[in-house]
């Protein structure tokens, strides 16, 4: 149980396109869902908060009208990113958070890499 | 500002050798630490978990442990594998659910 899915799992674009990843909860509903950035070495950075049926909340730095995160349903997320920059190109990953109580545990997706030429 | 720092960067052991990787946090207003390994290129894999009212957990040859006054966590790993390189990520969990993650402890396991 427990299963988080990304799709697509890399995508390859070209500068100026927009680029959408999709989160999904399988086997669990998620009213929280969270996006993170990886650069290469480098750790998980949080990029935002996304609550079903209500605004993302962003972290300090990251752009909302750059990166557009949808939480429609209670077992889909979505992340647009606006048109992808090369500096855009890295490892997106997903998590999702079952349960309401004491910030239960989060599962993570499989991850997106995005290169942007 | 909440940060987490894990050390070492880096290590290189032989095979079966047992180690200790270290995770330090800098607010100890968390609701659990967790443990990550992550193999090049590729998403996260949950090792450990441990709330804030515990003080280590185990799994196999892992044993995690927690002392929340002193913001600080280990992950014992016991006759290492050469299976066992990869990243190893520890994260405290913050009010709203926030994860801060650390920079990663690089093991690589030699046969």
């Amino acid at each position: 149980g427990a299963v988080v899915s990304q799709h697509p799992s890399r995508v390859i674009c070209k500068s100026g396109t927009s680029v959408k990843i999709e989160c999904r909860s399988l086997d669990f509903q998620a009213t929280t869902m969270f996006w993170y950035r990886q650069f290469p070495k480098q750790s998980l950075m949080l990029m935002a908060t996304s609550n079903e049926g209500s605004k993302a909340t962003y972290e300090q730095g990251v752009e909302k009208d750059k990166f557009l995160i949808n939480h429609a349903s209670l077992t889909l997320s979505t992340l647009t990113v606006t048109s992808a920059h090369p500096e855009d190109s890295s490892f997106y990953i997903c998590s999702a958070e079952s349960g309401q109580a004491n910030y239960n545990e989060q599962f993570f997706g499989p991850g997106t890499r995005l290169t942007v030429l | 500002k909440q940060e987490v720092t894990q050390i070492p960067a880096a290590l290189s052991v032989p095979e079966g050798e047992n180690l200790v990787l270290n995770c330090s946090f800098t607010d100890s207003a968390i609701y659990n630490l967790q443990w990550f390994r992550q193999d090049p290129g590729k998403g996260l894999t949950s090792l450990l978990l441990i709330q804030s009212s515990q003080r280590e957990q185990t799994s196999g040859r892992l044993n995690a442990s927690l002392d929340k006054s002193s913001g600080r966590s280990t992950l014992y790993i016991a006759a290492s594998q050469p299976g066992d390189s990869a990243t190893y990520l520890c994260a405290a969990t913050y009010q709203g659910g926030k994860l801060i993650f650390g920079q990663g402890t690089e093991l690589s396991v030699k046969p």
